[in-house]
């Protein structure tokens, strides 16, 4: 089975400092691979997607197919990005399950 | 109200009791989907509806039972629940199932079963 795994349950860095949050998975084939975060008391909204390669919020992911993973990062934290985010991982052509990781929170400390 | 709503938003039931969770969506999308999220595992899909159609149980109990009357509604009915399914109960919906469409969610049920 498909799985996602995000090893960092927690993550604390201090505003300003670059942040990973790792995610690995595990299918051969070419993935589709998201990020979604939720903020304090909000909903769980999506933030990127691998195929857009897009930066939001200055956060980019980059899929390194060898290693299997799709790593976040931000060069320079903010405080407001203190939240939990979720990797997640969807087979290619079959849209309609999402599979989660179990989530990493990230605190940016002021 | 835009988006995914979803009610209640907090549900305490005992385990003899039948409650429903209710979605609606007002995006005009096709698919709808209901997850759990549990405090110590990852977010669960629970079951997927395509136009109306459940396309998708993920070996689910049958205490759980899914209605979707329609593509902008969806009910999950709680019946004789178990104290370990107390958790946040999501509602999402996309565009549709095909294709790179995003999710988005609803802000959740927390139900506690007593």
């Amino acid at each position: 089975a498909q799985r996602v795994t995000q090893p960092e349950k927690l993550l604390s860095v201090f505003k300003g400092a670059p942040v990973e949050l790792k995610c690995n998975y595990s299918y051969s084939g070419s993935p589709e691979l998201f990020w979604y975060v939720q903020y304090s008391r909000q909903r769980l909204q999506l933030l990127l997607r691998h195929i857009s390669r897009e930066s939001i919020k200055g956060f980019t992911a980059d899929l390194n197919k060898g290693e299997t993973s799709f790593h976040l990062k931000k060069p320079f934290a903010q405080e407001e990005d203190s939240a939990m985010y979720y990797c997640a991982h969807r087979y290619p052509g079959s849209a309609r399950q999402l599979t989660f990781g179990s989530g990493t929170q990230l605190t940016v400390l002021p | 109200e835009t988006g995914v709503t979803q009610t209640p938003r907090h549900l305490v039931m005992g385990m003899t009791n039948k409650k429903s969770l209710k979605c609606e969506q007002h995006l005009g999308h096709n698919a709808m989907y209901w997850y759990k999220q549990s405090a110590k595992k990852p977010l669960e899909l629970m079951f997927v509806y395509n136009f109306k159609e459940q396309t998708e149980n993920n070996s689910v109990p049958s205490r759980f039972s899914p209605e979707c009357p329609n593509s902008s509604h969806l009910f999950l009915h709680l019946h004789t629940l178990q104290p370990e399914d107390s958790a946040l109960y999501l509602c999402a919906s996309s565009q549709g199932l095909q294709g790179p469409y995003e999710q988005y969610f609803g802000p959740g049920t927390r139900l506690t079963v007593t």
